[in-house]
């Protein structure tokens, strides 16, 4: 079946570690996101990719990092210099190619929660 | 500025009533989609209805419904026939620019908790 993964489900991360959240599409889909969600909140943009090798800053950018080497995967690294890292994480893509149309939803993994301990 | 609004946290729906909520929205360009996305407690997103800018008629997708007002910048989701299952966070989310323009980016409203009372 066609989707989006996103793994682990659940991960813990001690105080000062980077850790990589995977995110794995097999859509086809140009565009990639990765969102941050906190109790009770809407989605903030981290970063987002819509081509391959090329990937732009969202909202709140600042201590993470990513990578887009290939269509199908943008892992997302929460890095040490990321001091409220404890939330819910989204990886998302859509179809974009070259018509940028506005009218193509978002498809969702089913998310990655991080806890620092 | 906040793009999406969405002012109700809560709402509570008797099951088998229709609920309407609500979302406005921000924005200068003429070109733009609204999205409507639930989300259980499990976590993933699931998307709904979508709306363009550009569309005349109402968009309908089995039970849920878009109450598009485009001179207000509002885009209500009508959820008729409330079941159980429906209980969850309810997203409106925009995505806007001109089909040239780079980095048309989703951006999600704080959401409505809805809980349909049995």
């Amino acid at each position: 079946d066609g989707g989006i993964t996103q793994s682990p489900k659940y991960l813990f991360r001690k105080e000062g570690q980077n850790v990589t959240l995977s995110c794995e599409q097999n859509l086809n889909h140009d565009a990639m996101y990765w969102y941050r969600q906190d109790p009770g909140q809407g989605l903030r943009l981290i970063y987002y990719s819509q081509i391959v090798n090329d990937f732009q800053k969202g909202d709140i950018a600042e201590g993470y990092s990513v990578s887009r080497e290939k269509k199908e995967s943008f892992p997302l690294t929460v890095t040490s210099a990321q001091k409220n890292p404890t939330a819910f994480y989204l990886c998302a893509s859509s179809i974009e190619g070259q018509s940028r149309a506005v009218n193509t939803e978002a498809f969702f993994g089913q998310g990655t929660r991080l806890t620092v301990v | 500025a906040q793009k999406i609004t969405q002012t109700q946290p809560g709402m509570f729906v008797q099951e088998k009533e229709a609920v309407t909520l609500d979302c406005t929205y921000d924005t200068s360009d003429p070109s733009y989609g609204l999205f409507w996305y639930k989300q259980p407690s499990s976590g993933e997103m699931i998307f709904l209805i979508y709306q363009g800018s550009y569309d005349q008629q109402n968009a309908t997708e089995g039970r849920y419904s878009l109450n598009f007002q485009k001179a207000r910048k509002s885009a209500n989701l009508v959820i008729s026939a409330s079941q159980l299952g429906d209980s969850a966070m309810y997203f409106c989310a925009m995505r806007e620019g001109p089909a040239w323009a780079y980095g048309q980016n989703f951006v999600f409203g704080p959401g409505t908790r809805l809980s349909v009372l049995p």
